[in-house]
């Protein structure tokens, strides 16, 4: 357990699903962030939210909806996805004056 | 071209033996972090450098800022070091997202 934690670990859904992906730290951080890891490439980022605001979306496509409700809590709303966004889907948080990161599990996502 | 370049992409090597993996960047940074990924695909930070050289355990990170390139060295290399390995830089002047190498898949066998 790294203290940053996600649910679920595993998910398949279908393109017409609706689904949420939950991460939770209790580490004081103040910086929360969306990676996704495509089979073959680098991790890519999706969102970052400093203090709960929202600084950064990497060109990410509105059927990914972060949401950020407090400095602990971090969701990932899903809608209407396609396959190619089958991926392993990352939190991590930070402490933006200290640098260092802690990473989640990961959730193993499979559009069918 | 990835502003992040790690080398090999893929390492085999013998229980015991001495392992260099090697990552070089592009542009200015802030602080550069080596990672490691497990199968099950949750991900451990081992070092974060932003100079010099830091030591734990069995692995060594070290970081030539003029050249803008680091390593990470496992000694004595088991089995249970098999992992992928990533490299990744932060930028200034705000250090909060991280740019990624593509990894070393590392193997180690009895």
């Amino acid at each position: 357990e790294t203290g940053v934690t996600q649910t679920p670990r595993h998910l398949v859904m279908g393109m017409t699903n609706k689904k949420s992906l939950k991460c939770e730290q209790h580490l004081g951080h103040n910086a929360m962030y969306w990676y996704k890891q495509s089979a073959k490439k680098p991790l890519e980022l999706m969102f970052v939210y400093n203090f709960k605001e929202q600084t950064e979306n990497n060109s990410v496509p509105s059927r990914f909806s972060p949401e950020c409700p407090n400095s602990s809590h971090l969701f990932l709303h899903l809608h209407t996805l396609q396959p190619e966004d089958s991926a392993l889907y990352l939190c991590a948080s930070s402490q933006l004056d200290s640098r260092g990161y802690t990473f989640g599990s990961g959730t193993r996502l499979t559009v069918v | 071209k990835n502003e992040v370049e790690q080398s090999p992409q893929n390492l085999t090597a013998q229980e015991g033996e001495f392992i260099t993996i090697n990552c070089s960047y592009s542009v200015g940074i802030s602080a550069l972090h080596w990672l490691q990924q497990h199968p099950g695909g949750g991900i451990v930070s081992l070092f974060m450098l932003s100079s010099g050289k830091k030591k734990h355990g069995r692995l060594i990170a070290t970081i030539n800022i003029q050249e803008k390139h680091s390593s990470l060295h496992i000694t004595a290399s088991h089995p249970r070091d098999s992992a992928v390995y990533i490299c990744a830089v932060s930028f200034p002047p705000i250090n909060d997202k991280l740019i990624f190498g593509t990894g070393t898949r590392l193997q180690v066998f009895p």
